[in-house]
């Protein structure tokens, strides 16, 4: 079965940085696009970031564009995300999901757990 | 970006109730339309894409409609599992945009 685990969340000052892994496993990592969605507490869900089955083409919402960088390790079945310059509402359980399988558009069929990652001084 | 926007943000109901959440993009989006079910302290689950297909092993009470940028999730006899939040996205172009989420409480 398919089965996506976050780590590397935590507690980080202002402007310093995190880099978030996803492990995956139960299904061809290397055959499909993934991305990061967040959660501010309480908040609903933000697409942050996606990367193609190869890593060839990325995507960022504006407010990280700059300060974070999506990339994979396919040999690894894993997914990353480098968070540079971290600011407070950065805040969120960060989740990495799966786009469905299909044509030119994607949902996301499963997603991880989550990772807390906590920007605070 | 293309805005979502659910009506309403919370909705108290009872079991058995038949509940209707509606879900509006700012363009049309076709029917690139996705409904979740997030339980507290867990990741979103799907259980509707394209706007009208049941996800596999979504149970039959739920179902969905619309097109364009006119979009519903029903559940049509609501259980103590569905006591949740639910959210619309969009899949018809980057940004891929959510809506602000419907919390269906029990009445």
């Amino acid at each position: 079965q398919v089965q996506l685990v976050e780590s590397g969340g935590g507690v980080v000052q202002p402007g310093r940085s995190l880099r978030l892994s996803c492990s995956a496993s139960g299904f061809t990592f290397s055959s499909y696009g993934m991305h990061w969605v967040r959660q501010a507490p309480g908040k609903g869900l933000e697409c942050v970031a996606a990367i193609s089955y190869d890593g060839n083409n990325k995507y960022y919402t504006d407010s990280v564009k700059g300060r974070f960088t999506i990339s994979r390790d396919n040999s690894k079945s894993t997914l990353y995300l480098q968070m540079n310059s971290l600011r407070a509402d950065d805040t969120a359980v960060y989740y990495c999901a799966k786009r469905s399988p299909g044509g030119s558009y994607y949902y996301f069929d499963y997603w991880g757990q989550g990772t807390l990652v906590t920007v605070s001084s | 970006d293309i805005q979502m926007t659910q009506s309403p943000s919370t909705l108290s109901a009872s079991v058995g109730d038949r509940v209707t959440i509606t879900c509006r993009a700012s363009q049309s989006i076709s029917t690139w339309l996705a409904w979740y079910q997030q339980k507290p302290g867990k990741a979103p689950k799907i259980l509707i894409y394209t706007a009208s297909s049941l996800e596999s092993g979504v149970p039959s009470r739920f179902s969905g409609s619309g097109s364009g940028t006119e979009f519903t999730l029903t559940i049509s006899s609501l259980q103590p599992d569905d006591f949740a939040t639910y959210y619309c996205q969009q899949y018809n172009s980057y940004p891929y945009t959510f809506g602000q989420g419907t919390k269906v409480e029990i009445k």
